[in-house]
């Protein structure tokens, strides 16, 4: 069965500072892996989008890595504000048929403090 | 102003009465999809729809329905909801699916749906 697992579940940390987010997934065959960002009570917003063949790629303060060999993911934030405050969800899609079937995980809650 | 648009955003009814939630884009974007997120489970997949005239199941479909006569509109039909529907209710489109894809996928604002 396709999973998504990320860690941690939530993350207090202080305004300005560094953070890296987790996922590990088991998703076959693995089509190209999201990571999206979902204010309270909003629908969830593009961050970056990532194929087999990358291996990083940069929103901005974020930075997407993924590592298709160990099938995990990291989201890193860098220089943390107090809008980055929010759920981070990855999402991970397999190829079938010529779609896709997305699996989400349950996202990491961050809260970032002044 | 690119946008999914979602109505009603909030509604409460009551068990067996029937509703739809509509969905639209104005993107002409060809897939279009229905989501559930309920605390501690994620969002999960209802139904989606590759392009007009063509739906499939996701991964929780039992108890609803869906349709796609025009590109812009996927509403979102609940014949006789039940409490274990209650939760928030996301639509999303994107231009194109399909293998090589890596468009980026819109969502709406939500709908909270309360079943009593």
């Amino acid at each position: 069965k396709n999973q998504v697992e990320q860690s941690p579940q939530s993350l207090i940390i202080l305004e300005g500072k560094n953070c890296t987010l987790q996922c590990n997934y088991t998703v076959s065959p693995f089509s190209n892996l999201r990571w999206y960002k979902q204010d309270t009570g909003r629908g969830p917003v593009s961050l970056t989008i990532m194929t087999f063949s990358e291996n990083t790629k940069s929103n901005g303060r974020y930075t997407a890595t993924l590592d298709a060999d160990t099938k995990q993911s990291s989201l890193h934030i860098t220089a943390s504000q107090l809008s980055d405050s929010a759920s981070y969800i990855c999402v991970v899609s397999a190829t079938t048929g010529g779609s896709y079937i997305p699996t989400f995980g349950r996202g990491t809650s961050l809260i970032v403090h002044p | 102003e690119a946008q999914v648009t979602q109505n009603p955003r909030y509604l409460i009814t009551v068990t067996g009465k029937k509703l739809t939630v509509t969905c639209s884009q104005n993107m002409n974007h060809e897939y279009m999809s229905w989501y559930r997120q309920d605390p501690g489970l994620g969002l999960r997949q209802i139904y989606y729809s590759m392009n007009v005239e063509v739906t499939d199941k996701g991964d929780v479909p039992e108890g609803y329905k869906v349709s796609r006569k025009e590109k812009r509109n996927f509403p979102l039909i609940l014949e006789s909801p039940s409490p274990n529907q209650t939760s928030l209710y996301f639509c999303a489109s994107s231009l194109r699916w399909h293998f090589t894809s890596t468009d980026t996928q819109y969502f709406g604002p939500g709908t909270r749906l309360t079943v009593l």
